[in-house]
């Protein structure tokens, strides 16, 4: 099977810029979980999706936005970007949620001047 | 509020020796914990996952054990090789559905 991918890879936004980031699941998985990894903070939970629905939510700003399509591809959106949105952004998928064994993507790095 | 912690932040060991790494949690009320590993810039992988009902798993070198009623995980690695070195991470979730609270890790170096 294929393993979790991201794109982009790498991405450099100016602050107010918005991104959008993709995530494609193994095949089969239905929940797709969404995660920042900063060096102050560590790893943080987003947000979860499963069968199209955000099942879960950590706590940050509105300005962080996701969904699933039915496919179980997910998208990551940051509006209005700051310099503390640079990460680490990583998205993991399992076939049934963030307490089952999780597969990571290899992430995707922002960098916003 | 669930904080999980893990001490040392980072651990250096030469080749060979068996160690222990750290992870402690303030809520016992956990679904599962699981310990993953991180290489410098890429992504986590899976490592061990303990139900709340068991008390350990091993898979290959690796040992890990749940003390619930203490709030503690050990991760026990036998044998170290350098290709061990990297980033160990622990985390619970507190029921099937919920989200996942990751500890900020312990950076592991195995020297040759």
């Amino acid at each position: 099977k294929a393993g979790v991918t991201q794109t982009p890879r790498y991405l450099i936004k100016t602050r107010g810029q918005q991104v959008t980031l993709s995530c494609s699941p193994i095949s089969g998985h239905r929940s797709v979980s969404w995660y920042q990894q900063t060096p102050g903070q560590g790893l943080q939970f987003l947000f979860e999706y499963f069968s199209e629905t955000q099942r879960n939510k950590g706590n940050f700003p509105g300005r962080f936005s996701g969904r699933q399509f039915s496919n179980s591809r997910s998208e990551m959106n940051v509006s209005t970007l700051e310099l503390g949105d640079s990460a680490l952004y990583l998205c993991a998928s399992s076939e049934a949620g963030v307490s089952y064994e999780q597969y990571f993507g290899p992430g995707t790095r922002l960098t916003v001047t | 509020k669930q904080e999980v912690t893990q001490i040392p932040a980072a651990l250096s060991v030469p080749e060979g020796e068996n160690l222990v790494l750290n992870c402690s949690f303030t809520d016992s009320a956990i679904y599962n914990l699981q310990w993953f590993r991180q290489d410098p810039g890429k992504g986590l992988t899976s490592l061990l996952l303990i139900q709340s009902s068991q008390r350990e798993q091993t898979s290959g070198r690796l040992n890990a054990s749940l003390d619930k009623s203490s709030g503690r995980s050990t991760l026990y690695i036998a044998a170290s090789q350098p290709g061990d070195s990297a980033t160990y991470l622990c985390a619970v979730s507190k029921s099937s559905a919920s989200k996942i609270i990751f500890g900020s890790g312990t950076r592991l170096s195995i020297r040759p």
